[in-house]
């Protein structure tokens, strides 16, 4: 069964952390993404790579980075976490430009 | 940006009743995705209709596809309660990106 892992469900950071927030496909993807989720704006793209090592900004990439060193894990980063980030993370994979996502399960993250 | 919007926004039904959710989209698209999404999960695809095609099956689901409208539609027949999710429409434009656009779903509450 092809996955998408992200490695925490939940996850509490104080107000100026550096967070790292984790995802790795078993799937050979070349395709990652990062979305974060929020009642009523619905999923919205923070960054995604279509390759390793590049990466492309989405529609907030504002205080936040990504990381793709191997093809199997896409990271992002939230370089001082902000309260207005608090917020359900996920992270998607797809092999072609046609195809579904596949979705892992979300990290909800609470920055106090 | 907000490239496809669900109607309605939500929808609450008896077990063995169809479904039936809208979206809309504002930009020429190469394809369109529906996925659920169980409460505070990450999400399923459900199934992919490209531009080229009216309407597609896929077990109890039915998607239509119009795209002088710029709508699709996915019904869901004979419902039951463990169709009880969010839903969301996604499309992938034609501009060559990867990347698709989600709008903000339709909560589907099936009544045992």
């Amino acid at each position: 069964d092809v996955k998408v892992t992200q490695s925490s469900r939940y996850l509490v950071k104080r107000t100026g952390e550096k967070v790292f927030l984790e995802c790795v496909q078993d799937m050979d993807h070349e395709n990652m993404f990062w979305y974060r989720q929020d009642p009523g704006l619905g999923l919205r793209l923070i960054y995604f790579s279509y390759d390793v090592k590049m990466k492309e900004k989405g529609d907030i990439p504002e205080g936040y980075s990504v990381s793709r060193e191997k093809k199997e894990r896409f990271s992002l980063i939230l370089e001082s976490a902000s309260t207005n980030q608090t917020s359900m993370y996920l992270c998607a994979s797809s092999s072609q430009v046609n195809y579904g996502y596949t979705f892992g399960s979300g990290t909800r993250l609470t920055v106090v | 940006s907000q490239q496809g919007e669900e109607d309605p926004q939500a929808l609450s039904i008896q077990e063995g009743e169809n479904a039936t959710m809208n979206c809309s989209y504002k930009t020429s698209i190469n394809n369109l995705q529906w996925y659920r999404q169980n409460s505070g999960r990450g999400l399923v695809h459900l199934i992919l209709i490209r531009s080229n095609e009216r309407e597609k099956h896929s077990g109890r689901l039915r998607v239509t596809l119009d795209t002088s409208k710029k709508s699709s539609s996915l019904l869901i027949t004979a419902s039951r309660a463990a169709d009880t999710a969010s839903y969301f429409c996604a499309t992938a434009t034609t501009s060559g990106t990867y990347k698709y656009i989600f709008g903000t779903g339709t909560r589907l509450k099936v009544l045992a």
